[in-house]
């Protein structure tokens, strides 16, 4: 069967830093993405891991551990505009599957 | 380079009639999925064609079906709608051609509205 599991809603601060988990359970692996999605617009693409490690880009940063089954998003000196919803998904392999979305709200 | 293209935007229909929805891929991405969003279900993936061919299809009546042209344009079709099948209906384009498969690009969607 094929479960990927991510918090519902996260809520922080303008300045301070989020970790948004995501743990996965599929028939196979070919990679892990993470997407934005502001409201009322398409999901666009932040990360990708497909071997164990941190890959930085910019203020985002993402982590995977394959033997785990988990990945993590990390949002850096967040910004108000960073207020959407953050999409966790694994290429399994043919299809890309999501998670129901983890919606962060930043206040200031 | 033109992103995915989806038309129409928005649509209304009524219970019992059926509806044909409309993707353009990334030119030269060979790959196109197609997916349904709900605000309590999230993004559920519908299937996936490449080179004209299904290759995978989620967990959906026999109701939701597709194609993909010769020109990776792709169209997806539901019968009988329903009142649940009103959603945001997502088609993404991967798979360039001579190139590592990686991310999916999303069109903007169409929302359909069953009444």
């Amino acid at each position: 069967g094929q479960n990927i599991d991510q918090p519902t809603e996260m809520t922080a601060t303008e300045g301070a830093i989020v970790q948004i988990n995501c743990t996965y359970q599929t028939s196979g692996f070919n990679g892990l993405f993470w997407y934005q999605q502001h409201a009322g617009e398409a999901p666009t693409f932040l990360s990708y891991n497909v071997l164990d490690g941190l890959e930085e880009k910019g203020r985002f940063s993402s982590f995977l551990s394959r033997s785990k089954g988990y990945s993590y998003l990390l949002l850096k000196e967040l910004q108000m505009k960073d207020s959407a919803s953050y999409l966790c998904a694994v290429r399994d392999p043919l299809a890309l599957i999501f998670g129901k979305g983890t919606t962060l709200s930043v206040s200031s | 380079k033109a992103g995915v293209t989806q038309t129409p935007r928005y649509l209304i229909k009524t219970r019992g009639q059926q509806v044909t929805l409309s993707c353009s891929p990334i030119s030269g991405h060979r790959s196109v999925s197609w997916y349904q969003q709900t605000p309590g279900q999230g993004l559920q993936f519908l299937f996936e064609y490449f080179s004209e061919t299904q290759r995978n299809k989620g967990n959906f009546p026999g109701r939701f079906s597709g194609r993909q042209f010769s020109n990776s344009r792709s169209e997806m079709n539901v019968s009988t709608l329903e009142l649940g099948d009103s959603a945001l209906y997502l088609c993404a384009s991967s798979w360039p051609l001579g190139q590592k498969n990686t991310e999916a690009f999303f069109g903007q969607g169409t929302r359909l509205t069953v009444v």
